[in-house]
């Protein structure tokens, strides 16, 4: 089975850097997803991560460890249309997915 | 990437009775899910939608429960059989290619279900 850990929730200021960790132990292992859910609506995809290292997509990045099973999302210069829920998910063998639990994250003004 | 389509968005049901939400997608796809999410929890994966066989359910869902028909590689439907108030969830469909090099999964909108 999968066992993935983030954070709950987490609050940053408009403009700032926010960084989510997502921990996770797997049986097979096809990839870590970052969705981001806004209240009411589906998730969205945000990234992807199969091979070690980190990939940037313009204000959002994630990073990969898998000899750690550590991922973490960054979400820079901030925005009000940010907060959202954030969801890490791990693909296993026959590339289902596993969610956690997700991490609110409030961006103040 | 693939459009989905899924119907219907939200409905309100009597307990006892049954809903089938109806999943589309522009193209043929490998892999079809079912997924819910509670209210203020992440998504849980219910079973996955097999083409022109039974689906695979995953710990604690039954086929009796939530039968899944896929008759084609673009089409599938979830029913939710007998509700009672704790089905109140949102029921969402999510494709995926299965190849490696293309392995991002797509989300329906959702079906938002209160059963009263």
């Amino acid at each position: 089975g999968q066992n993935i850990d983030q954070p709950t929730e987490m609050t940053a200021t408009e403009g700032a850097i926010v960084q989510i960790n997502c921990t996770y132990q797997t049986s097979g292992f096809n990839g870590l997803f970052w969705y981001q859910q806004h209240a009411g609506e589906a998730p969205t995809f945000l990234s992807y991560n199969v091979l070690d290292g980190l990939e940037e997509k313009g204000r959002f990045s994630s990073f990969l460890s898998r000899s750690k099973g550590y991922s973490y999302l960054l979400l820079k210069e901030l925005q009000m249309k940010d907060s959202a829920s954030y969801l890490c998910a791990v693909a296993s063998g026959d590339y289902k997915l596993s969610f956690g639990a997700g991490t609110t994250v409030t961006v103040r003004a | 990437s693939a459009v989905i389509s899924q119907k219907p968005s939200r409905d309100i049901c009597q307990r006892g009775t049954s809903l089938t939400i109806q999943c589309q997608v522009d193209s043929q796809v490998t892999m079809m899910f079912w997924y819910r999410q509670q209210p203020g929890q992440s998504l849980t994966l219910i079973a996955t939608a097999n083409q022109g066989s039974e689906a695979t359910y995953e710990s604690g869902f039954v086929i009796d429960k939530f039968p899944i028909s896929r008759p084609n590689l673009t089409f599938s439907t979830l029913t939710v059989s007998n509700m009672s108030p704790e089905d109140s969830s949102i029921y969402l469909c999510s494709v995926g290619d299965g190849r490696a090099e293309n392995t991002e999964a797509f989300f329906g909108q959702g079906t938002r279900l209160t059963v009263v």
